[in-house]
């Protein structure tokens, strides 16, 4: 079974500009989580989506949004970019919400100049 | 303030050694996780708890839910153990706080 993908693994853009991310769950899977990291804050919870819904967002202002299809792939866009937005993006998807192990994706690491 | 802390931030170790890293949360959690990560980025589940103990080979991860703390065992350390391990207490859903991490160095 093929693992969590991520599109793109790089990416650099300008501050100003939006950005949209890509991630394809495993297979059967219908929960995807987002997180960002970066050196200074660590890890931290974007949000979730569950058939096609979002179920649960973190601490973080409008400008990050995200959606899910009905094939259970997700995106996540970020708008009027910042420097401070230059981070690790990581997906995880599982089987559902709350009580099973996430998976993760191998990221894909954003820097804004 | 940190819902999750863990100790310590940093380790070296030799090979062969037993290796302790701890997590205090301040939180209501429905399960707390043990990830690892290596450079690159890719982050891999290792334990999921709720209650009591679990082993996986060399690794055993304990949680204490009254005294919200958790430990992750490495046992006979090897190199390719180097890596980071995070603590992540589940919150709702699939919505997490994470500990800052802790950096594990093993010394052949």
């Amino acid at each position: 079974k093929a693992g969590v993908t991520q599109t793109p693994r790089y990416l650099i853009k300008t501050r100003g500009q939006q950005v949209t991310l890509s991630c394809s769950p495993i297979s059967g899977h219908r929960s995807v989580s987002w997180y960002q990291q970066t050196p200074g804050q660590g890890l931290q919870f974007l949000f979730e989506y569950f058939s096609e819904t979002q179920r649960n967002k973190g601490n973080f202002p409008g400008r990050f949004s995200g959606r899910q299809f009905s094939n259970s792939r997700s995106e996540m866009n970020v708008s009027t970019l910042e420097l401070g937005d230059s981070a690790l993006y990581l997906c995880a998807s599982s089987l559902g919400t709350g009580s099973n192990e996430q998976f993760f994706g191998p990221g894909t690491r954003l820097t804004v100049l | 303030k940190n819902e999750v802390e863990q100790s310590p931030q940093n380790l070296t170790a030799q090979e062969g050694e037993f290796i302790t890293i701890n997590c205090s949360y301040s939180v209501g959690i429905s399960a707390l996780h043990w990830l690892q990560q290596h450079p690159g980025g890719g982050i891999v589940s290792l334990f999921m708890l709720s209650s009591g103990k679990k082993k996986h080979g060399r690794l055993i991860a304990t949680i204490n839910i009254q005294e919200k703390h958790s430990s992750l065992h490495i046992t006979a350390s090897h190199p390719r153990d180097s890596a980071v391990y995070i603590c992540a207490v589940r919150i709702t859903g699939n919505q997490f706080y994470f500990g800052t991490g802790t950096s594990l160095t093993v010394i052949p």
